[in-house]
C-alpha cells in the first residue's frame, strides 16, 4: 500500500482482556518495528523483524507483550491480558531494511486505552 | 548505550520568532545517523531530516535549518519566523539498527 497501516485506529478494552493490534508495512518494506508511545512520553521501541530473522524483543515490557509477522508482511502485536499501565498509542513504522541508512514510515497508530 | 536527550520539555513562541530546539546524543558507534520528526496533534510522525554522522555541514530546508556538530554531539533543529502551523511534539533520534528517540520538545506557536 502507499503507507504504514494500522488497526484499529482505536481500541477500548476491560482490564485483563487480551488485544490484537495490526500493522499492515509498506508493501516490500522488509522491515517492521513497534514502538509505544505512552501519553506525553517520546517513544519507547518494543521490537523489530526483519525478513526472516529472529526478531529483537529487547524492547517488549513483559512477556504479556508479544508480537509475530506473518508471510514477512503484517504483523501483529498481542498484550494478553491487559493492565491500565499498558494504556497508549502503539505506532508501527517500516522500512526497506534494517539499517541506519533507510527511512522509516510510521502508521498512525492505535491508541489502546485499558479500563 | 545509545541515548537522546532533549533537555527541553516545552516550548512558547510568538509567532515569527526564531527557536531552536535541542538535541544530545549518546552512541559509541562512529557510523550512524541523525532524525528530527515531527508528530502534530493529528499524531502522526513525519520525517523532516536525516543526517549520517560523516556529513557535518548544516542543512537548510525553508524555514527550518540543521546544525550537527560531532564535537558536542549536538543536534540542534531551528525554526525560523516561526508559525502557528509549526505547533507540534518535536522528536530527535538516533539510529544504528533501531531508532532510539527522545523524549521530544512540545513546541507551541501562538498568534
Amino acid at each position: 500500500g502507499a503507507g504504514v497501516s494500522q488497526s484499529p485506529s482505536n481500541k477500548v478494552t476491560e482490564k485483563g482482556k487480551d488485544v490484537e493490534l495490526r500493522c499492515d508495512p509498506i508493501s516490500g518494506h522488509t522491515a517492521l518495528y513497534w514502538y509505544r508511545q505512552s501519553l506525553g512520553q517520546g517513544l519507547e521501541f518494543l521490537i523489530y523483524f526483519q525478513g526472516n530473522s529472529a526478531p529483537d524483543k529487547s524492547g517488549l515490557p513483559s512477556d504479556r507483550f508479544s508480537a509475530e509477522r506473518t508471510g514477512g508482511s503484517v504483523s501483529t502485536l498481542t498484550i494478553q491480558r491487559t493492565q491500565q499501565e499498558d494504556s497508549a498509542v502503539y505506532l508501527c513504522a517500516s522500512s526497506l531494511a534494517i539499517g541506519f541508512n533507510y527511512g522509516y514510515t510510521f502508521g498512525s497508530g492505535t491508541r489502546l486505552t485499558v479500563v | 548505550a545509545q541515548k537522546v536527550t532533549q533537555a527541553q520539555t516545552e516550548i512558547s513562541v510568538v509567532e515569527k520568532e526564531d527557536v531552536t530546539l535541542d538535541c544530545v546524543y549518546e552512541t559509541r558507534d562512529t557510523t550512524y545517523y541523525l532524525f528530527w520528526y515531527k508528530q502534530p496533534p493529528s499524531g502522526e510522525l513525519v520525517f523532516l531530516i536525516r543526517r549520517n554522522s560523516f556529513d557535518e555541514q548544516n542543512e537548510i530546508s525553508g524555514r527550518y535549518s540543521w546544525n550537527f556538530q560531532k564535537s558536542t554531539s549536538s543536534f540542534n533543529f531551528t525554526i525560523t519566523a516561526s508559525q502557528v502551523v509549526d505547533s507540534a511534539v518535536y522528536f530527535c533520534a538516533l539510529t544504528a539498527d533501531k531508532l532510539i528517540f527522545g523524549t521530544g520538545t512540545r513546541l507551541q506557536v501562538f498568534p
